[in-house]
């Protein structure tokens, strides 16, 4: 098993291009989320899924936008890049109960490191 | 707002002694909290969890306490190596509401002294 991929691991970008993180997880979790981590500073949750077609807002949605057409991927969307999207970005996934995320753990890809000049 | 803490940013251990490492929530509603190891360059490992009916809960050279009167929990890591060096992150959800989030604090860093 693979678990989470992230692709690419690293990317430099100018103000303003748009890019997309790709994240595909093998384990037919349907949950599954983006955080960033800031130098010094703990994961905040940007956007999540709890299935195909359904996902929400986490909490710094800002700038970035996410579709979830199928169970295995979660691709994360930067239409207009700032600099104070310079941050690393780690996608995780999980089981879910009813329909929201269970007890049990995230599973995260090794994450994306993003630099936006 | 409501927000998951970290009383200490890091914490410097004598290998072979025990670890605590502190963690506070504001969030009453919380009523499941995990622990996350971060080493350098990887993403967060579970590590432990613990749910609002249970005050203590064992893992192999880890336990997780929790006290919902001061909303504080803790990890305690015995007879830490060098391989327990990295950064922990406590972690908490609201297993009942409507929402499926995992809120993460600010992490401590564990450095091991040999």
């Amino acid at each position: 098993n693979a678990g989470v991929t992230q692709t690419p691991k690293f990317q430099v970008l100018k103000t303003g291009q748009s890019m997309t993180l790709q994240c595909a997880q093998d384990m037919n979790h349907e949950y599954m989320s983006w955080y960033r981590q800031d130098p010094g500073m703990g994961l905040r949750l940007i956007h999540y899924s709890v299935g195909a077609g359904i996902t929400d807002q986490g909490e710094v949605p800002n700038g970035y936008n996410v579709s979830r057409s199928t169970t295995e991927d979660f691709p994360l969307r930067l239409l207009s890049a700032a600099p104070s999207q310079t941050s690393v970005y780690f996608c995780a996934s999980s089981y879910t109960l009813g329909g929201q995320l269970g007890a049990g753990e995230l599973f995260f890809g090794e994450g994306s490191r993003l630099t936006v000049l | 707002g409501e927000s998951v803490g970290l009383h200490l940013p890091t914490l410097s251990v004598q290998e072979g002694d025990n670890s605590i490492i502190n963690c506070a929530y504001s969030n009453s509603a919380s009523d499941y909290f995990i622990w996350y190891k971060q080493e350098s360059g990887k993403g967060p490992q579970f590590i432990i969890d613990i749910r609002s009916n249970m005050d203590k809960r064992q893992g192999q050279r880890v336990t997780v306490l929790l006290n919902k009167t001061v909303k504080h929990l803790s990890l305690q890591i015995a007879a830490t190596q060098p391989g327990d060096s990295a950064v922990y992150f406590c972690a908490e959800n609201s297993l009942y509401s409507s929402a499926s989030k995992i809120i993460f604090g600010s992490g401590t860093r564990l450095s091991i002294r040999p």
